[in-house]
This record gives structure tokens, sequence and C-alpha cells, in this order.
């Protein structure tokens, strides 16, 4: 498998639900990182991981919770989403953060919170 | 504040040439980025221009002046598939990527 992969691709929850997103990159590369993407607005990084070390997090609902056990996974951890918070959840990874390197998507997981 | 800014929607004739502008004004530069995204699929690298001038590859170029805070992605030949959104996002002193909203463009036959 290549690039970089997403599971689920679709969920449903509500909104007391606890759910996962799962993320893995076969690039070797050392940074990941999570963004939402909602209809017709920039997509808003939400958490960035270097060589496993979290490095930003955007000022991110509690509700979020990110997990990267080694440079090539990454976890999106979910509990008492709210509606708003339905959209594209997409994962991404580069060689490193804070150089010019371009980032590699994975398809996302389509949220929706009811 | 950081912003950047491209059209919303464009439409463009199968064969034709469109040229989608991207303007911004951001803390600082390292680059800027060009990016596909089909509909419901993950977004693709295109282009990365740091230097001012224009990229040539195959039927899309990148233009970046960084005196004027703007960049353009040329489509040339345009085919079916080419319809999807086109994503600006640049480079900020901070290694940060500041992302637009996306141009959607529609081919017709």
């Amino acid at each position: 498998e290549t690039g970089v992969t997403q599971t689920p691709r679709h969920l449903v929850m509500g909104m007391t639900n606890k759910k996962s997103l799962k993320c893995e990159q076969h690039l070797g590369h050392n940074a990941m990182y999570w963004y939402k993407q909602s209809a017709k607005k920039p997509l808003e990084l939400m958490f960035v991981y270097n060589f496993k070390e979290q490095t930003e997090n955007n000022s991110v609902p509690s509700r979020f919770s990110p997990e990267c056990p080694n440079s090539s996974h990454l976890f999106l951890h979910l509990h008492t989403l709210q509606p708003e918070d339905s959209a594209l959840y997409l994962c991404a990874s580069s060689q490193d953060s804070g150089t010019p390197f371009p980032q590699y998507f994975g398809p996302g997981t389509r949220l929706l919170v009811l | 504040g950081q912003n950047i800014d491209q059209p919303t929607e464009m439409t463009a004739t199968e064969g034709a040439i469109v040229q989608i502008n991207c303007t911004y004004q951001t803390s600082g530069f390292n680059g800027l980025f060009w990016y596909q995204q089909h509909a419901g699929e993950a977004p693709t690298f295109l282009s990365y221009n740091v230097l001012d001038g224009l990229e040539e590859k195959g039927r899309f170029s990148s233009f970046l002046s960084r005196s004027k805070g703007y960049s353009y992605l040329l489509l040339k030949e345009l085919q079916m598939k080419d319809s999807a959104s086109y994503l600006c996002a640049v480079l900020d002193s901070n290694y940060q990527l500041i992302w637009g909203a996306g141009t959607k463009l529609i081919i017709k036959p």
C-alpha cells in the first residue's frame, strides 16, 4: 500500500458517542497533520506532529484528542462532538514540518454528527 | 491578519485555456503551493513556487510575483478530468501553510 490512508471513509455518530479516526502514511515522512475541511472554507489546521511530538494545536476544542504513537500512524479521538463538527477530516504527511516540502493527503473521513 | 484570495468558481470549455488567480497577504513568505482536489478525494500536490517567474509542468504552469503577492495557475488544453477544486496555499515565515478556500473549476464540453 502506498501514500496516505485513512479509515473509516465515512462516519455517522451521535453527540454522546466516542469514535476514533485513523491515518497511516507509507511515505517515510516525519511530520503528520490533521485538517478540518468544511464546504467553501479554507482548510483548517488542527494538529501537527513532527517526529511523534506535537508541535501545533490550533486552539482545537478538547473534544478532539490526537495521538501519534509513531511517525507512520496518527489518530484523532472524538467524543461528545457537536453538529457543527460535521466536516471532512483530512490527514496529511510531509518530509518534515517547518520546511517547504509538500504535504501529501489521505482521502479523508467524512464525519456527520447527529 | 493573513489572507489568501481566489475566485470561488470558474467555468471553462474543453480544449481551452484557463487561468486561476491567487493573491495573498501573509506574515513572511516561504513559497506558494497549488493543489488539485477532485470532489470527495484528497488534495494532490501540483506545484511549488518560491522564486518569481513561470514554472511549467506539462499542461499546467504556475506563476509567482512576490512583489505583487500574486500567483496564477494556468491550465492548457483543458480536459473534462480537470474539473476539480484548485487550492492555493502560502507557507508563511513560521513555515505554516495558509490556505485559500479553493476555486471550483467546471469544464463544459
